[in-house]
């Protein structure tokens, strides 16, 4: 089954205990992204990643690293989380980067930073 | 980037059809308009994409005008599992794949 998928699902943890979450898809796609979505705020973008190794900066990427060392990983790294990430995350990934590409989403991670 | 304005909420009955229509007045030649749907604590899901004209598949139909100032998604026979948050988005920024969600329509479906 084509999915993308994150771990874990929900986390509650403390200031500045660094934290990855993980995506994998598993269609191949080249392009992937992370979203965070806050009451009144909608959906954000925090990084995207055109390919292997090609990463970059969305629109919120403040207190967040990316990596993207293999094509289906996209993993979502906070080195020392602070209580406004607290957030819904939601990881996609779509065919390409070209024009109008649906993207295919996680069913989100739910982090607590106390 | 083509903003987009949608209601805010919407109401309806099973059985019914819904129609949501979403606004984007600046949209660009080269623009796509794209509805996703959102359950509460899922991810957005593609539902339907258009270009002009009328895009019909298995769950709904999207219809744009002439000019592409205006979009209209519609649900044939809505049932409850409808209820969801709907998302028009207009147009991508800098020739990659960023999506910008604005507030969307709340539907809700009524037994």
């Amino acid at each position: 089954e084509a999915q993308v998928t994150q771990n874990p699902r929900y986390l509650i943890t403390v200031t500045g205990k660094k934290l990855t979450v993980t995506c994998s898809q598993n269609m191949n796609h080249e392009y992937m992204s992370w979203y965070r979505q806050d009451p009144g705020l909608g959906l954000r973008q925090i990084y995207y990643s055109m390919n292997v190794e090609v990463t970059d900066k969305g629109d919120v990427p403040e207190g967040y690293k990316v990596s993207r060392k293999e094509k289906r990983n996209f993993p979502l790294i906070l080195e020392s989380p602070s209580p406004n990430q607290t957030s819904l995350y939601f990881c996609a990934s779509s065919l390409s980067a070209g024009l109008g590409q649906p993207q295919h989403f996680g069913d989100g991670t739910r982090l607590s930073i106390l | 980037l083509a903003k987009t304005t949608q209601p805010i909420s919407m109401d309806s009955y099973e059985g019914q059809e819904v129609n949501i229509t979403c606004s984007h007045n600046n949209i660009a030649t080269n623009d796509y308009i794209t509805w996703y749907q959102q359950f509460p604590s899922q991810g957005p899901r593609f539902i339907i994409q258009g270009y002009k004209t009328k895009v019909t598949n298995e769950v709904a139909s999207l219809f744009i005008p002439a000019d592409r100032k205006s979009s209209t998604l519609s649900l044939p026979r809505v049932s409850l599992s409808d209820t969801a948050v709907y998302y028009c988005l207009v147009g991508v920024s800098g020739g990659y794949n960023k999506l910008i969600f604005g507030a969307g329509t709340r539907l809700a479906v009524h037994p």
